[in-house]
């Protein structure tokens, strides 16, 4: 299957710090990656739709200015918390899309997670 | 109601049970159906991808889609403990639309 990596697995960090979290496709271009989070026993929320050399779509209630993503290229997208706060402490996982025949496939990465104190 | 709905569990099933997943939705468009596998502190895996209605089988898991009744279900047999992580089924319209995810069902498998 295809591989998906995220960089920092973990990131501890004080309060009013940024912390920048990359996702690589690692052997195939992704045209379109997209950045979750989860809290500990629920399922995944969509923070936002990155796509290469445009503007990310934000979903519903994620600010933009405090959770900034950056797709330079078809294989990375970057996504980068601003004035990290306890409450933004989760874990952070993306996923890259990638076409086989007629079928979008959705491959995630392992995930970051981040503490902030 | 909830786009796509799956019972959390958890559920806990011997060694070699025949497990059953399932989840319902609502939304008569969804054609592209997923079940992911997310063990703990780590990302969702790719387990059954399937379009439309129908039976997919891979190994011990075989994917089920009844589009009529707007349900899916993932059958693992002969169940083993490295299967115990949370199951989540997924869905979309078209292949190029947002997928929905299910909260996920926890399952446990006792050795």
């Amino acid at each position: 299957g295809a591989v998906v990596s995220q960089h920092p697995s973990w990131v501890i960090c004080k309060s009013g710090t940024s912390v920048k979290i990359e996702c690589r496709s690692l052997d195939f271009q992704a045209t379109t990656m997209f950045w979750y989070r989860q809290f500990p026993k629920q399922s995944l929320m969509l923070m936002a739709t990155s796509n290469e050399g445009s503007k990310a779509t934000y979903e519903q209630g994620v600010e933009k200015d405090k959770f900034l993503i950056n797709h330079a290229s078809l294989t990375l997208s970057t996504l980068t918390v601003t004035s990290a706060h306890p409450e933004d402490s989760s874990f952070y996982i993306c996923s890259a899309t990638r076409l086989a025949g007629f079928l979008e496939t959705q491959y995630f990465g392992p995930g970051t997670r981040l503490l902030v104190l | 109601q909830k786009e796509v709905e799956q019972d959390p569990g958890p559920l806990s099933v011997p060694e070699g049970a025949i497990v059953s997943l399932n989840c319902t939705y609502s939304n008569s468009a969804f054609q592209y159906f997923m079940w992911y596998r997310q063990y703990s502190r780590k990302g969702p895996e790719l387990l059954m991808y399937t379009y439309s209605s129908g039976n997919k089988e891979d190994g011990r898991f075989t994917a089920q889609v009844d589009k009529s009744s707007k349900y899916i279900s993932l059958f693992i047999r002969d169940s083993q403990p490295s299967d115990s992580a949370t199951y989540l089924c997924a869905m979309k319209g078209t292949s190029y639309d947002k997928v929905i995810f299910g909260p996920g069902t926890s399952l446990s498998v006792i050795p």
